[in-house]
């Protein structure tokens, strides 16, 4: 079945650090890949999304690529901050269907 | 403003009494789903409704109920809740494929 695996965490990081968060999929066909962000205390927010290979979703600094290749779509942002701490998930969902398939979810804590 | 709201937003309950946590939404979207949210799990489906009357089984269906009698509401019924159904639930709907969730509810089963 479909699957995605996201890095372990809590990633810890100071501010105007780089940040990657690698996430992997299996699925056949052509699914979309998002990530979603959950702020402490919130529900999940979609961060950015990629429908097919090598499109680019970017929002608020994040960049993530649609890797067909390599079955990959890795959160990127360029320099972190503070309110940049939350828990963020990788997800895709199958080109015919409105089911997503999560990741585990990756902390990321954003110290001063 | 366009959302999803879920009542309560907490609940501690005792192991078999049944309780209802309702999900709204004012999109008109016709997808919508149930999620738990479990640590190193992340989110995992329980039930989805692709319209009025009509739901199927998500990937943990078990111990749940729901029910689509209106577009917009979407309630999950947990006739005899167990210690194991503790988590965190999420409620979304849909447009094309872009899912918009409720701000949770976490449940806690003694």
């Amino acid at each position: 079945g479909d699957s995605v695996t996201q890095m372990e965490g809590p990633v810890t990081l100071s501010e105007e650090a780089f940040l990657t968060i690698n996430c992997t999929y299996t699925a056949t066909g052509y699914p979309s890949l998002f990530w979603y962000v959950q702020y402490p205390g919130e529900g999940l927010q979609l961060l950015l999304k990629a429908t097919k290979a090598d499109d680019k979703g970017s929002n608020k600094g994040f960049e993530a690529t649609y890797r067909k290749e390599t079955t990959s779509f890795h959160l990127e942002k360029g320099s972190v901050q503070v309110s940049d701490s939350a828990v963020y998930f990788c997800a895709l969902i199958k080109a015919a269907g409105n089911k997503l398939t999560f990741g585990g979810g990756t902390r990321v804590l954003v110290k001063p | 403003e366009a959302q999803v709201t879920q009542n309560p937003r907490y609940l501690i309950t005792v192991t078999g009494k049944k309780l209802t946590v309702t999900c709204s939404q004012n999109m008109n979207h016709e997808y919508m789903s149930w999620y738990r949210q479990d640590p190193g799990l992340g989110l995992r489906q329980i039930y989805y409704s692709m319209n009025v009357e009509v739901t199927d089984k998500g990937d943990v269906p078990e111990g749940y109920k729901v029910s689509r009698k209106e577009k917009r509401n979407f309630p999950l019924i947990l006739e005899s809740p167990s210690p194991n159904q503790t988590s965190l639930y999420f409620c979304a709907s849909s447009r094309n494929r872009e899912q918009y969730f409720g701000p949770g509810t976490r449940l806690t089963v003694t």
